[in-house]
């Protein structure tokens, strides 16, 4: 069964200090992984889009690669704006269709 | 324009009311969704409208109706609704398939009483 799976469940860090989100699928036909960025009340803010493994893109202290089984969202020397969830999602084959993981509630103390 | 715009931000409506939520996009995309959120919960997708036309509704039920007049805006028309209905939906639209990435809106906060 085509599956994602994202941990930890939330992540409490101090300012500066990196970390990385994991986010682990079993999907037949991977299209591609997305990464979003959801504040509280508000809809998920597209990050990035990976399409094969090896790949990496960067925004701002965000950091995301991809292998074939998982993806990690790395964030280094995060601020309290950065704090958020994390939905990791994929799409498989010419669908329409995301799977979507429960999310990373990320939370960064000043 | 890089946005989708939902209206209205916040909504309270009884059982027996019927409403519509109204969402528009100006960036040419071909597709576009519903979903529905709980909260601590990851967006569940209701319907998809690919070139204006309905390609998938997931189950949904018949009090929830969508619309596409044009290739810029989708309706949400409500009926009857029950409380456990109460959630934010998310409209977002994509250039074709998601492959390259959903434009959320910002969401309607729907509470039914």
């Amino acid at each position: 069964e085509d599956q994602v799976t994202q941990s930890p469940e939330a992540l409490r860090l101090q300012e500066g200090e990196s970390s990385s989100l994991n986010c682990s699928y079993t999907v037949s036909g991977l299209r591609g992984l997305f990464w979003y960025r959801q504040d509280p009340g508000k809809g998920p803010e597209f990050l990035f889009t990976l399409y094969s493994a090896g790949e990496e893109k960067e925004k701002e202290r965000l950091k995301a690669t991809l292998t074939k089984k998982e993806s990690f969202l790395h964030i280094t020397a995060p601020k309290p704006e950065d704090s958020a969830t994390y939905l990791c999602a994929v799409s498989r084959d010419s669908n329409y269709q995301l799977i979507w993981g429960a999310g990373t509630k990320l939370i960064i103390k000043p | 324009d890089t946005e989708v715009t939902q209206t209205p931000k916040h909504l309270v409506m009884g059982m027996t009311n019927k409403k519509s939520l109204k969402c528009e996009q100006h960036m040419g995309h071909r597709a576009m969704y519903w979903y529905k959120q709980k909260a601590k919960k990851p967006p569940e997708l209701m319907f998809v409208y690919s070139y204006e036309k309905l390609s998938i509704n997931e189950s949904v039920p018949s009090r929830f109706s969508p619309e596409c007049p044009n290739s810029s805006l989708l309706n949400l028309h409500l009926h009857a609704l029950q409380p456990e209905d109460s959630a934010l939906y998310l409209c977002a639209s994509s250039r074709g398939t998601p492959n390259y990435g959903y434009t959320f809106g910002s969401g309607t906060r729907l509470t039914v009483v």
